[in-house]
């Protein structure tokens, strides 16, 4: 198993561009999400989903859309980048109803300029 | 990832001795508590969990305390190595929900050779 993979591991935008981080799982497992680290704070909750073609807003959405047409895979889309979406996103993904928490992925370093 | 803990506090611990992490969990209603370990440039991985339910529990070399009428957990480290040396979250959700995490702020442990 690889776990959960995420690509690209670095990425510089411009103010005003688009793109998608994509994230994928091999376990087989319902739930997913995505997070965002800034210096200094813990993990914010971006958008998850617990099971294909059902996602929810978390904590920090605004600017991010999401979907997931399969259980494996759950790409996180920045609609128009901007500076403040400078910052380490993590996808996690974890079995239903599992008592181990999220297993997470490396990171994807973005930065916005 | 590199950048996390520029503002976090910092646990100085020498080689060989016990180092304790503390944690202010922030809903009464969480029922369900997980400690992360963080190393430089990777994602978050799971050290331990404890349920409401419970106000100890332990693991090789780590324990978990919860103390629910302060809302307060810490993660008990003995016999630090040096390869302890990370960024430590605690985390809370629901086991109804178990798909929200949230974080803390996290603390930065350095161990002394």
């Amino acid at each position: 198993n690889a776990g959960v993979t995420q690509t690209p591991k670095f990425q510089v935008l411009k103010t005003g561009q688009s793109m998608t981080l994509q994230c994928a799982q091999d376990m087989n497992h319902e739930y997913m999400s995505w997070y965002r680290q800034d210096p200094g704070m813990g993990l914010r909750l971006i958008h998850y989903s617990v099971g294909a073609g059902i996602t929810d807003q978390g904590e920090v959405p605004n600017g991010y859309n999401v979907s997931r047409s399969t259980t494996e895979d759950f790409p996180l889309r920045l609609l128009s980048a901007a500076p403040s979406q400078t910052s380490v996103y993590f996808c996690a993904s974890s079995k239903q109803g599992a008592n181990k928490g999220y297993t997470f992925g490396s990171g994807t370093r973005l930065t916005v300029v | 990832g590199e950048n996390v803990g520029l503002h976090l506090p910092t646990l100085s611990v020498q080689e060989g001795d016990n180092s304790i992490i503390n944690c202010a969990y922030s809903n009464s209603a969480s029922d369900y508590f997980i400690w992360y370990k963080q190393e430089s440039g990777k994602g978050p991985q799971f050290i331990i969990d404890i349920r409401s339910n419970m106000d100890k529990r332990q693991g090789q070399r780590v324990t978990v305390l919860l103390n629910k009428t302060v809302k307060h957990l810490s993660l008990q480290i003995a016999a630090t190595q040096p390869g302890d040396s990370a960024v430590y979250f605690c985390a809370e959700t629901w086991m109804d929900s178990s798909y929200k995490l949230i974080f803390g702020s996290g603390t930065r442990l350095l161990v002394r050779p």
